[in-house]
């Protein structure tokens, strides 16, 4: 199973910000949280990642509660291109044998215009 | 375009017969990742490669399903004798393991449809 909870759907307006909870309760101490998504009928994409900071690059901002047991990730302006399927990962930096990146059902985002 | 390809990106077959995927990986990423995706769920991962050497396989591949990578590079997913459970997108990830962490960068897919 899954190591994170997401909301099956959204809807955000066009231009607005879109935030998108994860819940990840049982993440451990050296686990990143990854971000990635999926635009239909092409291949996931790399986000963002964190650890515990707050991360920010060219595409988001990934907000990380202080317990590491959720986050948030931010599309500051979100435009109809973001409508997507979001997966929030948990996981080690370094995959390892035992380490095993399971990808949940995710949240489909809908950008309204 | 230097990211990662899959060749065929669709693939109809009929019950029985065996496939071949082809993904051709980032330079000189040394991590190569194979998963399954069907309709409404996350990606599954299947197998890896670190280089040429297949780390692990999950017990979703049966003993149908065979990948390489002979030289550390390209990789083939063969599946034989398919069955229409086996109809799903194929996705291939490439990472490089350097610097502290890995990010995996995935192709657009092959979508296999068994009739």
């Amino acid at each position: 199973d899954a190591k994170t909870t997401q909301p099956p759907s959204m809807d955000c307006a066009e231009g607005r910000a879109a935030n998108l909870p994860c819940n990840h309760s049982t993440i451990s101490g050296n686990e990143y949280v990854y971000w990635y998504r999926q635009i239909h009928s092409q291949g996931p994409q790399y986000i963002i990642h964190g650890l515990k900071n707050n991360e920010t690059n060219e595409m988001a901002s990934l907000i990380i509660t202080e317990d590491r047991k959720s986050s948030t990730l931010i599309l500051p302006h979100a435009t109809l291109r973001d409508t997507a399927v979001y997966y929030c990962i948990v996981g080690h930096p370094i995959r390892n044998r035992d380490d095993k990146i399971i990808f949940g059902k995710g949240t489909r985002l809908h950008i309204l215009p | 375009d230097t990211g990662v390809s899959q060749n065929p990106r669709h693939k109809i077959t009929k019950r029985g017969q065996n496939v071949t995927f082809r993904c051709d990986p980032i330079s000189e990423h040394n991590r190569l990742y194979w998963y399954r995706q069907t309709l409404g769920q996350g990606p599954e991962f299947l197998t890896y490669f670190q280089n040429e050497a297949q780390l692990e396989k999950s017990r979703l591949l049966s003993d149908r399903f065979s990948a390489e990578r002979p030289k550390g590079s390209f990789s083939t997913l063969e599946i034989q004798r398919t069955e229409q459970g086996d109809s799903a997108m194929y996705l291939c990830a490439s990472s490089l393991t350097a610097g502290g962490y890995e990010t995996q960068y995935f192709g657009p897919g092959t979508r296999l449809l068994v009739l």
